[in-house]
């Protein structure tokens, strides 16, 4: 069973203090793995999809890496507006094409 | 342009009642999606409609969930009896190909 793991579950940072969320996984094989922001009463807004190991990807002050075992999504700099739910998903190869969640890391930036 | 959209964005029924929860994909998107995310947990996978395939029901919860897709646009998610633990939101997305799932606002269904 595909399974992904996030963690911490939240975090508060102060406006330019950098940090790192962590999502760990278990699948079998693969297709992609998919990193969302979600807002309070909104629906999860896409960010990044990562396709293989040593990938990464970034967008604005956030930059998504992946290795065989899990991904960080790197935040530089963050502001309050950074603030939302980051949530972790997987599609698995053999799996048709649905999304395996995480319970996801509330962010929190301060001034 | 438009995303996907959904109605009601809220909606309050009494246990035993059935409830349908529409979704509108964007247009040209053939794969639409149906998940379920319970307060203080992951999005569900439901169900998975792709063009004229047999949907991918493997989701579903149980026999009083079923949903419908009309060509490839418009969704619709029904509950059967509803009862306390079908509380939740329900969120609809849509994709053009595997790469990236769109997803809508959702209807924050509470059942009394």
């Amino acid at each position: 069973e595909d399974q992904v793991t996030q963690s911490p579950e939240a975090l508060r940072l102060q406006e330019g203090e950098s940090s790192s969320l962590n999502c760990s996984y278990t699948v079998s094989g693969l297709r992609g793995l998919f990193w969302y922001r979600q807002d309070p009463g909104k629906g999860p807004e896409f960010l990044f999809t990562l396709y293989s190991a040593g990938e990464e990807k970034e967008k604005e002050r956030l930059k998504a890496t992946l290795t065989k075992k899990e991904s960080f999504l790197h935040i530089t700099a963050p502001k309050p507006e950074d603030s939302a739910t980051y949530l972790c998903a997987v599609q698995a190869g053999g799996g048709g094409n649905k999304l395996t969640f995480g319970t996801g890391t509330q962010l929190k930036v301060e001034l | 342009g438009a995303g996907v959209s959904q109605s009601p964005s809220n909606k309050v029924t009494e246990k035993g009642k059935d409830v349908e929860l529409r979704c509108d994909p964007i247009s040209g998107h053939t794969a639409l999606y149906w998940y379920r995310q319970r307060l203080g947990q992951g999005l569900e996978f439901l169900i998975y409609f792709q063009g004229n395939s047999a949907p991918d029901k493997s989701g579903l919860p149980s026999d009083r969930f079923s949903a419908e897709r009309t060509g490839e646009s418009v969704s619709t998610l029904t509950i059967q009896r509803t009862q306390q633990e079908d509380s939740a939101v329900y969120l609809c997305a849509s994709s053009l190909d595997h790469i990236a799932q769109y997803f809508g606002p959702g209807t924050r269904l509470t059942v009394l």
